[in-house]
């Protein structure tokens, strides 16, 4: 596809529950990132791929929150035991990995009740 | 954390008039870069300007950068409607790993 495709574009869940969301980078970058926007706040970082190496991991804000790319391309950020903090939007960037601009995804609205 | 704080939070002008945004950051910084977001949408790369640069232009679009106050400003001209969006600065941290650390964000409204 021609940009970073993000899925499910929303995602209501029960507290307690586990939730999984796709980012889909676009072919060939390098870099994948995850990051959390909470309503009115600018996206705050929380975990860093190149190719299938997780790099940088240090914004997940618990061990509830997971994050892979096992074959260097898709990528899942999964959640366990949702809590109601976990709303949130949960944006993809991808790169080609020489430090320049990233492409964002549209993003993952989850809202947990 | 955020590093960026961008100035002002929200920013309401005429079709035709230049908006201004400034951004402090608080670490040494390899790049600082600048995002526009639109209402439920994904952000949306503007401009990069790196740490030994002092300006850079990009269409309607002017960005300074002054590394020993830790600033940027970032100035739209001819404003235009579809201008309206919330604007972020981002930047990355010199001998950090290649993440970008966001401000806040600065909402402009352009009124027709």
């Amino acid at each position: 596809g021609a940009g970073v495709s993000q899925s499910p574009r929303y995602k209501v869940a029960k507290r307690g529950q586990d939730v999984a969301l796709r980012c889909d980078p676009i072919s060939g970058h390098v870099s994948l990132f995850w990051y959390q926007q909470a309503l009115g706040q600018g996206p705050e970082f929380l975990t860093y791929f190149q190719n299938e190496a997780q790099l940088d991991k240090s914004g997940l804000p618990s061990d509830r929150f997971f994050a892979e790319r096992p074959e260097g391309s898709v990528s899942t950020l999964k959640i366990q035991r949702t809590q109601q903090e976990d709303s949130a939007v949960y944006l993809c960037a991808s790169s080609p990995g020489q430090r320049g601009k990233l492409f964002f995804g549209s993003g993952t609205q989850l809202s947990v009740l | 954390s955020q590093q960026g704080e961008e100035d002002p939070q929200a920013l309401s002008i005429q079709e035709g008039e230049n908006a201004t945004m400034n951004c402090s950051y608080k670490t040494s910084i390899n790049n600082l870069q600048w995002y526009r977001q639109n209402s439920g949408r994904g952000l949306v790369h503007l401009i990069l300007i790196r740490s030994n640069e002092r300006e850079k232009h990009s269409g309607r679009l002017r960005v300074t950068l002054d590394t020993s106050k830790k600033s940027s400003s970032l100035l739209i001209t001819a404003s235009r409607a579809a201008d309206t969006a919330s604007y972020f600065c981002a930047t990355e941290t010199q001998g950090g790993s290649e993440k970008l650390v966001f401000g806040k964000g600065m909402k402009l409204t352009v009124n027709p």
